[in-house]
C-alpha cells in the first residue's frame, strides 16, 4: 500500500511568511508524529497524535508553531511568522497505534523549509 | 530523560567487509528499539525493530541485538555493500514516552 505523503517536498519562503506542512499517514495508521531535522543536526521530536488529539507538544519549540489533524488522518504543520532559524527538514512518521511494543514508525520523504 | 548516543559517528570500510554499529541509552527500562537508515535528501526508512523482551532480531544480511541491562544495542551488516552507504539511526522508546533519537552513524562502503 501507499506509504507516508508530505507536502511540499520543498518549500521556500520569506522571512515572516506564514507556512503550512502537510502530512498524510499510512492509512489505518492511528498515531502521527512530526519531526524536525536541521542541518547536521539529529530528529527533534516536535509533536505527536494520536487520532485527533495531541497529547504531547511539549516539542513545539515556540507558540508559532501550531499543527491539526482532522478525520483521524492528514495532518498539517503551520509554522507562522517564519524564521530563518527555522529552515529545516521536517518529518513525518505513522504508526498502527502508540502504544503498542510492536509497532514501527514509518516516515515520509520529509519537506525541506529554506527561510530567506 | 533518556539520552541515545552512537558510535562511531563516522565509519569508511571497504565493500565486503562485516561491520558493527553501536547504540548505547542511559534509561533501560525501554519499550522497544528501531533501527533505521537515511539516505541523503531522504527520509527514514524502518530497518528492524526489537521489543523490550526480544534479544535480536534478523532481515536478510542485517542482525540487531539489543542488551537492556547494559543499555546498548548493535547493528550488524555482513559482507557489507556499496549501497549500504548511508547514515544509520537508532530510536529508543521507554514506556509512555516517545521514541528518542541517536545522533546516528554516517557509513561509508567503498566499492
Amino acid at each position: 500500500g501507499a506509504g507516508v505523503s508530505q507536502s511540499p517536498s520543498n518549500k521556500v519562503t520569506e522571512k515572516g511568511k506564514d507556512v503550512e506542512l502537510r502530512c498524510d499517514p499510512i492509512s489505518g495508521h492511528t498515531a502521527l508524529y512530526w519531526y524536525r531535522q536541521s542541518l547536521g543536526q539529529g530528529l527533534e521530536f516536535l509533536i505527536y497524535f494520536q487520532g485527533n488529539s495531541a497529547p504531547d507538544k511539549s516539542g513545539l519549540p515556540s507558540d508559532r508553531f501550531s499543527a491539526e489533524r482532522t478525520g483521524g488522518s492528514v495532518s498539517t504543520l503551520t509554522i507562522q511568522r517564519t524564521q530563518q532559524e527555522d529552515s529545516a527538514v521536517y518529518l513525518c512518521a505513522s504508526s498502527l497505534g502508540w502504544s503498542g511494543e510492536s509497532y514501527e514508525q514509518y516516515f515520509g520523504p520529509g519537506t525541506r523549509l529554506t527561510v530567506t | 530523560k533518556q539520552e541515545v548516543t552512537q558510535i562511531p559517528a563516522a565509519l569508511s570500510v571497504p565493500e565486503g567487509e562485516n561491520l558493527v554499529l553501536n547504540c548505547s541509552f542511559t534509561d533501560s527500562a525501554i519499550y522497544n528499539l528501531q533501527w533505521f537508515r537515511q539516505d541523503p535528501g531522504k527520509g527514514l526508512t524502518s530497518l528492524l525493530l526489537i521489543q523490550s523482551s526480544q534479544r535480536e532480531q534478523t532481515s536478510g544480511r542485517l542482525n540487531a541485538s539489543l542488551d537492556k541491562s547494559s543499555g546498548r544495542s548493535t547493528l550488524y551488516i555482513a559482507a557489507s555493500q556499496p549501497g549500504d552507504s548511508a547514515t544509520y539511526l537508532c530510536a529508543v522508546r521507554n514506556y509512555g514516552q516517545n521514541f528518542v533519537f541517536g545522533p546516528g552513524t554516517r557509513l561509508s562502503v567503498l566499492p
